[in-house]
């Protein structure tokens, strides 16, 4: 099985700042796509950003963007601009046609 | 258009007894997966349906776990008889097709055990 690794169990940021959460992920697959979602406290997992393995370009939405290192098999997440509202667990997932699996989440805190 | 559907959203039941949890993908999603997700950690799945067949069930403890999607589209997943370990949120979500395209979650149901 693929195995996707957070390294950060929590991370801070000052509002209006920018923070960067770590993923890694292991696969010997060539066709996979990479996801970050946020699950606010006792709220329902969300996407945040998508990005497929055979695009060389990183994915970007608004404040969120991703930097694909796939050589590497790394996924980072960079929020910019943050806001009180982006506090909640981000996971970094992965899927291809065998697996989704998901890391064990980053707790973001955001510090007014 | 609706999202994932699940119920309850809460349940506490006292050990040994059975529970039950439903879940109503998004309309024309063949695949839907029935995950758990304990504090502060990441969902682990349970078992992935592509339409009514189970093609990934290998982390279901099925000697207390089991689970249905008749007619492929909603499902069931029961425990028989709940353990104190089973406190947890299980969470439902569906996908378009197996490989391709995001999960959409439900709200999960959070399950305690006393």
């Amino acid at each position: 099985a693929q195995t996707v690794t957070q390294s950060q169990p929590e991370m801070s940021v000052q509002e209006a700042e920018t923070v960067t959460l770590s993923c890694t992920y292991d696969t010997s697959e060539s066709d996979y796509y990479l996801f970050w979602y946020k699950q606010p406290p006792s709220r329902q997992m969300i996407l945040v950003i998508r990005q497929e393995a055979y695009k060389q370009q990183n994915a970007t939405e608004n404040r969120f963007s991703v930097n694909f290192q796939k050589a590497a098999k790394s996924f980072s997440l960079k929020i910019s601009d943050s806001q009180l509202g982006d506090a909640a667990m981000y996971f970094c997932a992965y899927r291809s046609v065998r697996d989704m699996r998901f890391g064990a989440g980053t707790r973001l805190t955001v510090k007014p | 258009e609706a999202g994932v559907v699940q119920s309850p959203r809460y349940k506490i039941i006292e050990k040994k007894q059975p529970v039950a949890f439903w879940c109503n993908p998004i309309s024309g999603h063949n695949t839907l997966y029935w995950y758990l997700q304990n504090l502060g950690q990441g969902p682990e799945l349970l078992i992935r349906y592509e339409n009514e067949e189970a093609v990934d069930d290998s982390q279901l403890p099925k000697d207390r776990f089991s689970a249905e999607r008749l007619k492929g589209v909603d499902s069931t997943l029961k425990i028989q008889p709940a353990e104190l370990g089973d406190s947890a949120v299980y969470l439902c979500a569906s996908s378009l097709g197996r490989s391709s395209g995001e999960l959409f979650f439900g709200e999960g149901s959070r399950l305690t055990v006393l």
